[in-house]
């Protein structure tokens, strides 16, 4: 499968732990976005990188979320002392250059207890 | 670029009917718009794109219309088959954005009765 992958699926941790996700994106993809998405609504933009250089953030993601991608290729995107507001459905997309189609991962959904 | 949404949350069909979901927009610098279908516990898979400078662009079964006049995007399934249930969200992006992110409305649920 040459789609975009995500690890792990499925999250469930307590309150103040830190997890992290990773995404690989479509082979030779050099955008990567990361999204949220919470039950009955459509995904919000998190923040986006170009290669290794992240490019944007969302005034969504505070100062308890990192992402990286260090190599221009799959990324991470770390939560660290998780909250129950934080329990969602996080998407990662890649696209090749901008303005141009966007493909989604299936997603790790989180659980914070 | 934040206000897309859709004029239905729902939407039930017969199979073999055609369906249409609407979605309205209000940022008239948005060139470029998407539809994705999302299954259950699946991440939003692409079904179809338009630019702002075409009216109408058609694929396998789908066919997606745009009027700029009145900030108004439509999704049309042809013969509209059970796999086809599923949330339907559209999503655009600025013109001449070089960020590619995309603003997604709430979404209409399909539901395809047999």
């Amino acid at each position: 499968d040459t789609g975009v992958s995500q690890d792990p699926r499925h999250k469930i941790t307590k309150r103040g732990q830190n997890v992290t996700f990773r995404c690989d994106p479509i082979s030779e993809h050099n955008r990567l976005y990361w999204y949220r998405q919470t039950l009955g609504q459509g995904p919000e933009f998190l923040t986006y990188f170009q290669n290794e250089a992240q490019l944007e953030k969302s005034r969504l993601l505070s100062d308890r979320f990192s992402a990286e991608r260090p190599k221009g290729s799959f990324s991470t995107l770390e939560i660290q002392r998780t909250e129950q507001g934080d329990s969602a459905m996080y998407l990662c997309a890649s696209s090749l250059g901008s303005a141009t189609t966007q493909y989604f991962g299936p997603g790790t959904r989180l659980l914070v207890l | 670029g934040e206000s897309v949404g859709l004029h239905l949350p729902t939407l039930s069909v017969q199979e073999g009917d055609n369906s249409i979901i609407n979605c309205a927009y209000s940022n008239s610098a948005s060139d470029y718009f998407i539809w994705y279908k999302q299954e259950s516990g699946k991440g939003p898979q692409f079904i179809i794109d338009i630019r702002s400078n075409m009216d109408k662009r058609q694929g396998q079964r789908v066919t997606v219309l745009l009027n700029k006049t009145v900030k108004h995007l439509s999704l049309q399934i042809a013969a509209t088959q059970p796999g086809d249930s599923a949330v339907y969200f559209c999503a655009e992006n600025e013109r001449g954005s070089t960020l590619g992110r995309l603003y997604f409305g709430r979404g209409t649920q399909l539901t395809v009765w047999p």
